[in-house]
């Protein structure tokens, strides 16, 4: 596609419910990220993929959050039993370059917001 | 460990004022630099970078020069614009992960 698609754009959710928060990448992307961005806050590392291969997962704040990329192009973050502190804005950003030494492109992001 | 520091907002400016925003970085080795942006309702976006140092970015007139003597990388305009209120993110590039900063929130007024 033209940029980074995430859906949904907005979600709430009740305290204790799953969800589910999908990032369609740039096309022919091989690395894809996913940060976490609190209010007022830079965004914060949760993991990062290349390919289908979960290299760097050390950002996800606990085992309620899993990530996966079956098919090395979407992915989807899922966070279990979701509690007011993952409100957040999940972003996600895919890159070219193998090495990360290159530009991020990001998704607008899915606003969570948990109650 | 890797981090970044950028300074604190929101600023407020008048349209055709100088802009600084500082930014300062920790890191071992050798980074690639980056500003993002983040307009209203957008996604972040590149706005420049610079990849050694000494290097200075440029675009849409902002400027950083990557400088190691003092791991600074602020982000300089000499003349803002209203088009310019958005929220800015100093990021480093270690090679196997981004670090952002806090972002500084900038508004210019007419």
């Amino acid at each position: 596609g033209a940029g980074v698609s995430q859906s949904p754009r907005y979600k709430v959710a009740k305290r204790g419910q799953d969800v589910a928060l999908r990032c369609d990448p740039i096309s022919g992307h091989v690395s894809l990220f996913w940060y976490q961005q609190a209010l007022g806050q830079g965004p914060e590392f949760l993991t990062y993929f290349q390919n289908e291969a979960q290299l760097d997962k050390s950002g996800l704040p606990s085992d309620r959050f899993f990530a996966e990329r079956p098919e090395g192009s979407v992915s989807t973050l899922k966070i279990q039993r979701t509690q007011q502190e993952d409100s957040a804005v999940y972003l996600c950003a895919s890159t070219s370059e193998r090495l990360n030494t290159g530009e991020l492109f990001f998704g607008e992001g899915s606003r969570l917001t948990v109650l | 460990g890797d981090s970044v520091t950028q300074m604190e907002g929101p600023v407020t400016l008048s349209e055709e004022a100088f802009l600084t925003i500082n930014c300062t970085y920790t890191a071992t080795g050798y980074p690639s630099l980056f500003w993002y942006v983040q307009y209203p309702g957008e996604g972040l976006q590149l706005l420049l970078k610079a990849t050694k140092a000494d290097d200075k970015g440029s675009n849409k007139g902002f400027e950083a020069t990557y400088r190691k003597e003092t791991t600074s990388f602020h982000l300089e305009k000499g003349s803002v614009q209203v088009s310019d209120s958005a929220v800015y993110f100093c990021a480093l590039n270690t090679g196997n992960q981004f670090y952002f900063g806090t972002g500084t929130s900038l508004t210019v007024i007419p």
